[in-house]
């Protein structure tokens, strides 16, 4: 069984700070995906990375995906109250068997008071 | 392009009951997934369905069953219900059977009481 451990659980900050969450893994993904979820809705697909090392950006918010293809981490920078959400990790895994068996992180609840 | 819908948005069933969830997939995708997510955590994946048959299975009793019709809509079904059934029930469609660029419905929120 693959799990994905995603840290810290709960983030609350203020406007204007910089914050990391981690997503960690013993197991290998042939993909990370990174969503951000608001309440009564699913989620919202943010960025799929697919290659170790790979680094992507959106605006104020940095994904990476490990070397060794196990973790990511996203890195919001100068986090804005519009940021507040959930945002979840989720795996794809490795090998041509389990087609659409996304394994999600228990997720981090972000709150960016004003 | 339409997104994903589900239907209904929210429902109460009494334990022992049966339930049909609904699921209309984002136009040109062939292929939904459906995930459980209870309060405070990520979803979990049920199974997944392309062209019609099931496609993968997480791990779910066999109480929880699906069905893709020719449209690529497809219907979860949940037998027996108990308690901690209650939860969030999100469909994802995908252009094909890959592990890229769901794009999920807002879900149903199940009571079991």
């Amino acid at each position: 069984t693959q799990l994905l451990e995603q840290s810290p659980q709960f983030l609350s900050i203020q406007e204007g700070e910089n914050l990391t969450v981690y997503c960690n893994s013993s197991s290998v993904f042939s993909s990370l995906q990174w969503y951000r979820q608001e309440p009564g809705e699913g989620p919202v697909l943010l960025v799929t990375v697919v290659t170790g090392g790979e680094v992507k950006k959106l605006k104020r918010l940095t994904f990476q995906f490990g070397d060794a293809r196990k973790d990511s981490s996203l890195h919001i920078t100068a986090a804005q109250p519009g940021d507040t959400g959930l945002y979840l990790c989720a795996g794809a895994p490795a090998g041509g068997t389990s087609y659409g068996k996304l394994t999600f992180g228990q997720g981090t609840i972000l709150t960016v008071h004003p | 392009e339409t997104g994903v819908t589900q239907s209904p948005t929210h429902l109460i069933k009494t334990r022992g009951q049966q339930v049909t969830l609904r699921c209309s997939s984002q136009s040109g995708h062939n292929t939904v997934s459906w995930y459980q997510q209870a309060l405070g955590q990520g979803p979990q994946f049920i199974f997944q369905y392309y062209r019609e048959e099931e496609n993968g299975r997480g791990n779910f009793p066999p109480r929880f069953s699906g069905l893709q019709f020719p449209n690529y809509s497809s219907e979860l079904n949940v037998n027996a219900l108990e308690l901690d059934d209650s939860a969030l029930y999100l469909c994802a469609s995908s252009r094909d059977s890959s592990n890229y660029g769901y794009t999920f419905g807002s879900g149903t929120r199940l009571t079991v009481v």
